[in-house]
């Protein structure tokens, strides 16, 4: 089974705090992503990664940087958190769009609290 | 740009009727469509996809769901509720936009099942 993990379940963490989320994805999908997930607005992209030092900003890059120096490794860090980063990130992996339909397998996901 | 709507924020049902969570969608080209669930405090699990080919999809757990192109739906349907299927369903489709792999959700649409 694909299996996607997310280093942190719960984290929380104080304004202006840089904070790291970690995703680890053991199926050698070169693409994978980073979501949140508010009440109300469903999932919006962050950020995208198609390949290993390559990113791409998604719908809602601001307040936001990613890191992917290997292939099963993608980082999403928050240089300085705010309230209303207070929210549910969701990390997928999925393999090329060439080779498969795009389906997404995802983590548990990291819910942070900004205080 | 794609993207798809739920339009409705929960659904009731009780155990053993049918139950629909309704899925509209707008994007340029072919469309493919996807069906995932979450329930609660973890990641999104897929159900089913539609690419090509026979508009009713099955999917896993029973669901199915039924491609419209006239109407631009893909509404998810199981012919009888169970308990367990309480959960929060999120409708997306694929963005081809930037070279991508990328899946665009709705807001989500909480269904709740009474006994």
């Amino acid at each position: 089974d694909v299996k996607v993990t997310q280093s942190s379940r719960y984290l929380v963490k104080r304004t202006g705090e840089k904070v790291f989320l970690e995703c680890v994805q053991d199926m050698d999908h070169e693409n994978m992503f980073w979501y949140r997930q508010d009440p109300g607005l469903g999932l919006r992209l962050i950020y995208f990664s198609y390949d290993v030092k390559m990113k791409e900003k998604g719908d809602i890059p601001e307040g936001y940087s990613v890191s992917r120096e290997k292939k099963e490794r993608f980082s999403l860090i928050l240089e300085s958190a705010s309230t209303n980063q207070t929210s549910m990130y969701l990390c997928a992996s999925s393999s090329p769009g060439g080779s498969n339909t795009g389906e997404l397998f995802f983590g548990e996901g990291s819910r942070l609290t900004v205080l | 740009a794609q993207s798809v709507a739920q339009p409705e924020d929960q659904v009731n049902v009780a155990e053993g009727n049918p139950l629909t969570v309704k899925c509209t969608y707008s994007v340029s080209g072919n469309p493919y469509l996807f069906w995932y669930v979450q329930y609660p405090n973890r990641g999104l699990q897929f159900l089913l996809k539609y690419i090509t080919g026979d508009n009713l999809v099955k999917g896993s757990y029973g669901f199915e769901a039924e491609f419209n192109k006239s109407q631009t739906s893909f509404h998810l349907k199981k012919p009888s509720a169970l308990v367990s299927d309480s959960a929060l369903y999120f409708c997306a489709v694929r963005d081809f936009t930037g070279g991508g792999n990328k899946l665009t959700f709705g807001t989500g649409t909480q269904l709740k099942v009474e006994l």
